[in-house]
């Protein structure tokens, strides 16, 4: 069966310190992999759509990367405003959507 | 653009009452989801739309549940009767072909 596993469960960071977030998948044909940003009493906010390995997509101080099992969030230097939960979802084939149970992050000053 | 727009934000009702949420896709996009998302089970696809028709329901929990898209621009998930275990946030979201979803600001469901 088709899943996407996220890791940490949460995360904390002093600010300015740089990390990654991890987003494993098993998928029996991928269509696309998705990064969302969760706040409190929000819906998901997209960030990002990478559709084959090797792909890169960068928004400010976040880089995705995607590789054929795996794909990674990059934060460089993040700030307090950047803690939030962090989802990451894929599309297969068979056109039907996994989402992960996301990473919470917090940025503290 | 408005992005997606749920209705109503908040939802309180007693157990046994039809509860009906609202949601508008945003303007072009040709598929419609919706979503119901819990502490417990995180983000779970209910049911998603495609030319506003329905592909997958498989995720609908029971037959108390539907979800309807009249139109482009439209589309209702309804619970009859609801239960305490459908309280949750409701979440609509529509994309274009392939792009990732865009999601609206959800709809909080409380079945007391």
């Amino acid at each position: 069966e088709d899943q996407v596993t996220q890791s940490p469960e949460a995360l904390r960071l002093q600010e300015g310190e740089s990390s990654s977030l991890n987003c494993s998948y098993t998928v029996s044909g991928l269509r696309g992999l998705f990064w969302y940003r969760q706040d409190p009493g929000k819906g998901p906010e997209f960030l990002f759509t990478l559709y084959s390995a090797g792909e890169e997509k960068e928004k400010e101080r976040l880089k995705a990367t995607l590789t054929k099992k795996e794909s990674f969030l990059h934060i460089t230097a993040p700030k307090p405003g950047d803690s939030a939960t962090y989802l990451c979802a894929v599309h297969n084939t068979g056109n039907q959507f996994y989402f992960g149970t996301g990473t919470s992050l917090t940025v503290i000053p | 653009d408005a992005g997606v727009i749920q209705s109503p934000r908040h939802e309180v009702t007693e157990m046994g009452q039809e509860v009906t949420l609202r949601c508008k896709p945003i303007s072009g996009h040709d598929y419609l989801f919706w979503y119901r998302q819990t502490m417990m089970r995180g983000l779970e696809l209910l049911i998603y739309f495609n030319n506003n028709v329905p592909i997958d329901d498989s995720g609908m929990p029971e037959d108390r549940f539907s979800a309807k898209m009249p139109n482009a621009s439209f589309s209702t998930l309804k619970i009859q009767p609801s239960e305490p275990r459908d309280s949750a946030v409701y979440f609509c979201a529509s994309s274009l072909a392939r792009a990732g979803p865009f999601f609206g600001p959800g709809t909080r469901l409380t079945v007391l």
